[in-house]
C-alpha cells in the first residue's frame, strides 16, 4: 500500500530556534503534497498545499516566512518551522494522494513542542 | 466558516452494537467524501470513501451513506469492537482541487 513517512515524530527545541520536519512518499511519487496543523481536541487544518518543484500554496492566515515549505523532489517535502515560538507548539502532519481510490495518506505525524 | 462540520464531539457505543457517526456539509460543489480513523499522537488512517455520483458504499464492516439532498453523510460501523475506539473524521473534496476539508471530529468509545 502506499506509505507516507514523516520523520521526526517528535522534537523538542528551544524558543527561537528552527524546526525541520521531513515527509517522503516511499512507494509513489507525489507532485502535491499537503500539511496540516491539528491543536489538541481540533480538527486537521489544512495549512498549504506544497509542489514539487514549485513554490507552496499558504491558506489564509499561515505566514509563509514563518513555515517554510520545500519541494525539491517527487518524493520528499519538508516544513522548517523558523524562530519557533511556544505558540507553534501543534501536531504537524503531512499527507499525499497516491491515487484518489487510496485515499489521501498521511504520514504518522509529529509533535512539536517548543520550549 | 466550517463547510464540514462533525456535531457530536463523542459518541459511546455498547460492543456488538451498530456505530453511526455523522457529518455534514454546505458546500455543494464536494464531489468526493472519505473517512479517517485517528489514534493520539499517529496520522489519521482511511477507512472508506464515497463519491457524489452514489448513495452507499460498502466495506466490511464500514458502510457510508451519502444523501446529497440534506448534504449529509454517516458512517456505520458493525459490529462495533473495542479496537473501533478512535477519533473519526470525516473529510470532503472538490475533485481537481485535491484539498481536503476536515470535520471537527468524533471521539468513538465502544464499551465492551
Amino acid at each position: 500500500g502506499a506509505v507516507v513517512s514523516q520523520h521526526p515524530s517528535w522534537v523538542i527545541c528551544k524558543s527561537g530556534t528552527s524546526v525541520k520536519i521531513e515527509c517522503r512518499s516511499l512507494d509513489f511519487q507525489a507532485t502535491t503534497m499537503f500539511w496540516y496543523r491539528q491543536f489538541p481536541k481540533q480538527s486537521l487544518m489544512l495549512m498549504a498545499t506544497s509542489n514539487e518543484g514549485s513554490k507552496a500554496t499558504y491558506e489564509q492566515g499561515v505566514e509563509k516566512d514563518k513555515f517554510l515549505i520545500n519541494h525539491a523532489s517527487l518524493t520528499l517535502s519538508t516544513l522548517t518551522v523558523t524562530s519557533a515560538h511556544p505558540e507553534d507548539s501543534s501536531f504537524y502532519i503531512c499527507s499525499a494522494n497516491p491515487g484518489l481510490n487510496y485515499g489521501y495518506t498521511f504520514g504518522s505525524g509529529t509533535r512539536l513542542t517548543v520550549v | 466558516d466550517q463547510q464540514v462540520k462533525q456535531n457530536s464531539p463523542s459518541l459511546s457505543v455498547q460492543e456488538g452494537r451498530i456505530s453511526i457517526l455523522n457529518c455534514d456539509y454546505t458546500n455543494s460543489m464536494f464531489d468526493y467524501f472519505l473517512w479517517y480513523k485517528k489514534y493520539p499522537a499517529e496520522g489519521p488512517t482511511f477507512l472508506i470513501s464515497i463519491s457524489s455520483i452514489k448513495d452507499k458504499n460498502e466495506d466490511g464492516r464500514f458502510t457510508v451513506f451519502l444523501n446529497k439532498s440534506a448534504k449529509h453523510l454517516s458512517l456505520h460501523i458493525v459490529p462495533s469492537q473495542p479496537g473501533d475506539s478512535a477519533v473519526y473524521f470525516c473529510a470532503a473534496l472538490i475533485q481537481g482541487a485535491q484539498k481536503l476539508v476536515f470535520g471537527q471530529g468524533t471521539r468513538l468509545t465502544i464499551n465492551p
